[in-house]
């Protein structure tokens, strides 16, 4: 069973641009969760798509947003990109159901902002 | 405000003894709590993880203790290898969250050496 599938796995962009990564769960896996992951926070949670929906949302500025497809797939955007966006940005899956199986992370996309 | 604490950044131990990583927490609606272990260059891998009406867990060599009246839980490795060298994050989540895993909250991670 293939796992969780970031993409791509490095980018470089500048100061003021925008950004869109890409998030495959695994098969059967309806919730998609973002987390940002940097040296001095640790890894913090964006938001968690469920059937297309965004169930719930983390203190980040209106800069980050997301969506997810109708086969689960879910992108993350963050425009007018800052230094401080600089991180590893980690995407999980899940069933998402209330049984509370426990969150697949893909390697991430690291993302660096010159 | 660090709801989940991880307060030892780094833990160095030998081959064969036991690893005691430590957590803990201030929010008192946090009702599951979960271990991950993360590599370089790769996302956390879930280990082991425990409900609030139990106070322990064990899975193989990995045994999650929770203390609820003092707010702490840690990961007990017996014995520990080599390849247990990772970044260990403590998480949790919160009643609220309708059974699901999403929105959980992280400590910033503690980094285990396992000496051969």
């Amino acid at each position: 069973k293939a796992g969780v599938t970031q993409t791509p796995r490095y980018l470089i962009k500048t100061r003021g641009q925008q950004v869109t990564l890409s998030c495959s769960p695994i098969s059967g896996h309806r919730s998609v969760s973002w987390y940002q992951q940097t040296p001095g926070q640790g890894l913090q949670f964006l938001f968690e798509y469920f059937s297309e929906t965004q169930r719930n949302k983390g203190n980040f500025p209106g800069r980050f947003s997301g969506r997810q497809f109708s086969n689960s797939r879910s992108e993350m955007n963050v425009s007018t990109l800052e230094l401080g966006d600089s991180a590893l940005y980690l995407c999980a899956s899940s069933f998402g159901s209330k049984l509370g199986s426990p969150l697949h992370f893909g390697n991430g996309t690291r993302l660096t902002v010159t | 405000d660090q709801q989940v604490k991880q307060n030892s950044p780094s833990l160095s131990v030998q081959e064969g003894r036991i690893s005691i990583l430590n957590c803990d927490y201030t929010n008192s609606m946090f009702d599951y709590f979960l271990w991950y272990k993360k590599y370089p260059a790769e996302g956390p891998t879930f280990l082991i993880s425990i409900s609030s009406i139990k106070d322990k867990n064990e899975d193989g060599r990995f045994t999650v203790f929770l203390n609820k009246s003092a707010k702490h839980l840690s990961l007990h490795i017996v014995p520990s290898q080599p390849g247990d060298s990772a970044v260990y994050f403590c998480a949790a989540r919160p009643f609220d969250s309708g059974g699901s895993n999403y929105k959980l909250t992280f400590g910033k991670g503690t980094l285990l050496t396992v000496n051969p």
